[in-house]
């Protein structure tokens, strides 16, 4: 099955800065890539998405890339503030739709 | 927007007894709803995928016996945790799927349910 690697587990960057952050996947038949923010003891929230029939999708300060061949994507944020912090997950799925596979997520703390 | 509005929130239990977590899509019908579980610091892991009208589908290494997936309407998924040991503690998470009928909503999550067993 699907297996959906993330790093780092935890990043710390001072306010203003870029994050960066990067997920690689197994299956070479997902195609649906989703970023989720989770703030503890809350559900996720999907900040971006992007499908595998586009290189890179953009939402004023946050990006995506996605690389099919090298079966990798990453999420960028820039100019950070302090309330981006909180855990962010990677995610794969076959088809919009199906089951999603998360990666183990990453710590972000934005320094003020 | 969806909402799946998930029951309780939070819920503290004697080690060997039977809690259920309901999920309900508020205004849209879920035909399927994934359940996750969440340890402390760690990622969603599926659990289980439930589908109106037919058996759930369980993960690798989910015990069918102990958690016992229901899909008894278009809007109410359950999970019950049977015979609740410590190690069950955690934070329980369902999620609709986007689609539903209709409309396209996205995945929707409920709010969540950490169970405390003691």
């Amino acid at each position: 099955g699907e297996n959906v690697e993330q790093h780092p587990s935890t990043l710390s960057v001072q306010e203003g800065d870029s994050a960066v952050i990067k997920c690689t996947y197994s299956d070479s038949a997902s195609n649906y890539f989703p970023w989720y923010k989770q703030e503890l003891g809350k559900r996720p929230q999907l900040i971006i998405d992007i499908r595998s029939n586009v290189g890179e999708k953009k939402d004023q300060r946050i990006a995506v890339t996605l690389n099919k061949t090298a079966k990798h994507f990453s999420l960028h944020i820039t100019e950070t503030q302090p309330e981006d912090s909180a855990v962010y997950f990677c995610a794969a799925s076959r088809t919009y739709g199906n089951k999603l596979v998360f990666g183990a997520g990453t710590i972000l703390r934005v320094k003020s | 927007g969806a909402v799946v509005s998930q029951h309780p929130s939070w819920v503290i239990c004697k080690s060997g007894t039977s809690v259920k977590i309901e999920c309900r899509s508020l205004d849209f019908q879920a035909t399927t709803m994934f359940w996750y579980r969440q340890f402390p610091k760690q990622s969603l892991m599926l659990m289980a995928t439930s589908n109106e009208g037919s058996k759930a589908t369980y993960e690798q290494g989910v015990e069918k016996d102990k958690f016992l997936i229901n899909h008894a309407s278009l809007t109410l998924s359950t999970l019950t945790v049977t015979s609740a040991h410590p190690e069950d503690s955690s934070f329980y998470i369902c999620s609709a799927p986007p689609g539903g009928t209709g409309i396209n909503y996205g995945y929707t999550f409920g709010s969540g349910t950490r169970l405390t067993v003691v």
